[in-house]
């Protein structure tokens, strides 16, 4: 399988301030990426889908200014938490699809880690 | 549209048993299915999934699930639990034609126990 590097694995940050999660594919190309929230005993609920060079689409209720994704090349996403409050503490995980690779099938797409974020 | 069902949210099972998950699916078009395992705190882990071909799907560490058109299945199975097994498990469905959105069930967490 392919590698997805999600940093940080834990971040605790001041209510009002913003957090940047990055999500690397590290052996290919990551056409489009997905973001997830986990809430504690629920499942994943996708965010939003951002494509290389565009902007990411995002899902029903999500606010794009308070969630901001940016996939400027095909190995980076990023997702910043604007002004975070304590309701945005959860498990955030990214998974990416990739193509351009021998072997690499575009039927799955790899997770991230996974980013527990605490606000306080 | 598309759902999945995992039917029980806690499974309990002796180390050595039979490890039986169930996931039910909705899907307009053909689906994609999927099964993740995840540890605490960790990403989701591709154990198997069904695309096209052969109904009986094996993956890793000794699982395997059976698509069944008929009756909207994907249950995941596992001849004999082991601790290690002790995880969460989540059934997931997509569109056919490619990795497109993809719906999670809400999991199901596997105890073995010794």
């Amino acid at each position: 399988g392919a590698v997805v590097s999600q940093h940080p694995s834990r971040v605790i940050c001041k209510s009002g301030t913003s957090v940047k999660i990055e999500c690397r594919s590290l052996d290919f190309q990551a056409t489009t990426m997905f973001w997830y929230r986990q809430f504690p005993k629920k499942s994943l609920m996708l965010m939003a889908t951002s494509n290389e060079g565009s902007k990411a689409t995002y899902e029903q209720g999500v606010e794009k200014d308070k969630f901001l994704i940016n996939h400027a090349s095909l190995t980076l996403s990023t997702l910043t938490v604007t002004s975070a409050h304590p309701e945005d503490s959860s498990f955030y995980i990214c998974s990416a699809r990739g193509a351009h690779r021998v072997g690499l099938s575009n039927t799955e797409a790899f997770f991230g880690q996974g980013t527990r974020l605490t606000v306080v | 549209a598309q759902s999945v069902t995992q039917l029980g949210s806690h499974v309990s099972v002796s180390e050595g048993a039979l490890v039986l998950l169930r996931c039910n699916y909705s899907s307009s078009v053909p689906p994609y299915l999927f099964w993740y395992v995840q540890y605490p705190n960790q990403g989701l882990q591709l154990l198997l999934k069904y695309t096209t071909g052969a109904t009986l799907v094996k993956g890793i560490n000794g699982f395997e699930a059976e698509f069944k058109k008929s009756e909207t299945s994907f249950h995941l199975t596992k001849p004999s639990a082991h601790m290690s097994d002790a995880a969460e498990y989540f059934c997931a469905v997509s569109h056919s034609g490619g990795y497109q959105k993809v719906t999670f069930g809400t999991g199901t967490k596997l105890q073995v126990i010794p």
